[in-house]
């Protein structure tokens, strides 16, 4: 089966630098995606890795690494608009690629 | 925006009614899903759809139904509401090839008493 786990929390200070990790144990995947969730409000797609690396995006860049099942959501300069709810996903292989399987989420709390 | 939307927006029933969900979308995108979410489990997917009159069950199924009887409309049933289904639901639409990207709805928030 999928699992992916994430700190449940984690703090950090305005204008800080924030690393969100996420571990996985699947038999393998197409990708790892982020997505953000205000409180009482949608998540929202962030980012996608299909292969191994560092993908950038503005303030937000986003890490995986297959061979150690693991894979980080970089946060820099952060804003106190960024406290939010992260959670990373995989699509699971073999014929279902087309679900995700999210992990419980980080919740992120920004402090000035 | 995606063009997404879900109704109602909030729900209150009692246990042992069926409930049906509504999501709609304009984007005239092939995939659908259902959602709930819950403190400490994250999202988990209930029921999917890849395509017209096509489904299939998520994780945690039990308790539901699903219909996709047009492209734009993808309902979500509780046959029989029960307190554990309270909860807030989220449709959520993806395209071929891209089904990591997925755009949510604005949810629905459910409380069976």
């Amino acid at each position: 089966g999928q699992s992916l786990e994430q700190p449940s929390e984690v703090t950090a200070v305005e204008g800080a630098i924030v690393q969100i990790n996420c571990t996985y144990q699947t038999s393998g995947f197409y990708g790892l995606s982020w997505y953000q969730q205000h409180d009482g409000g949608a998540p929202t797609f962030l980012s996608y890795n299909a292969l191994d690396g560092l993908e950038e995006t503005g303030r937000f860049s986003s890490f995986l690494s297959r061979s150690d099942s693991y894979g980080y959501l970089l946060l820099q300069e952060l804003q106190m608009k960024d406290s939010a709810s992260y959670f990373c996903a995989v699509s699971p292989p073999m014929g279902s690629s087309y679900k995700l399987i999210f992990g419980s989420g980080t919740r992120l709390l920004v402090r000035p | 925006d995606a063009g997404i939307t879900q109704s109602p927006r909030h729900k209150v029933t009692e246990t042992g009614t069926p409930v049906t969900l509504r999501c709609h979308q304009t984007e005239n995108h092939r995939y659908m899903y259902w959602y709930r979410q819950d403190p400490g489990h994250g999202l988990r997917l209930i029921h999917y759809s890849y395509g017209v009159k096509d489904t299939d069950k998520g994780e945690v199924s039990d308790g539901y139904s699903v219909s996709r009887s047009k492209t734009e409309d993808f309902l979500l049933t509780l046959e029989s509401a029960t307190s554990s289904q309270t909860s807030v639901y989220f449709c959520a639409i993806g395209w071929e090839g891209t089904v990591e990207t997925q755009y949510f709805g604005p949810g629905t928030r459910l409380l069976v008493l």
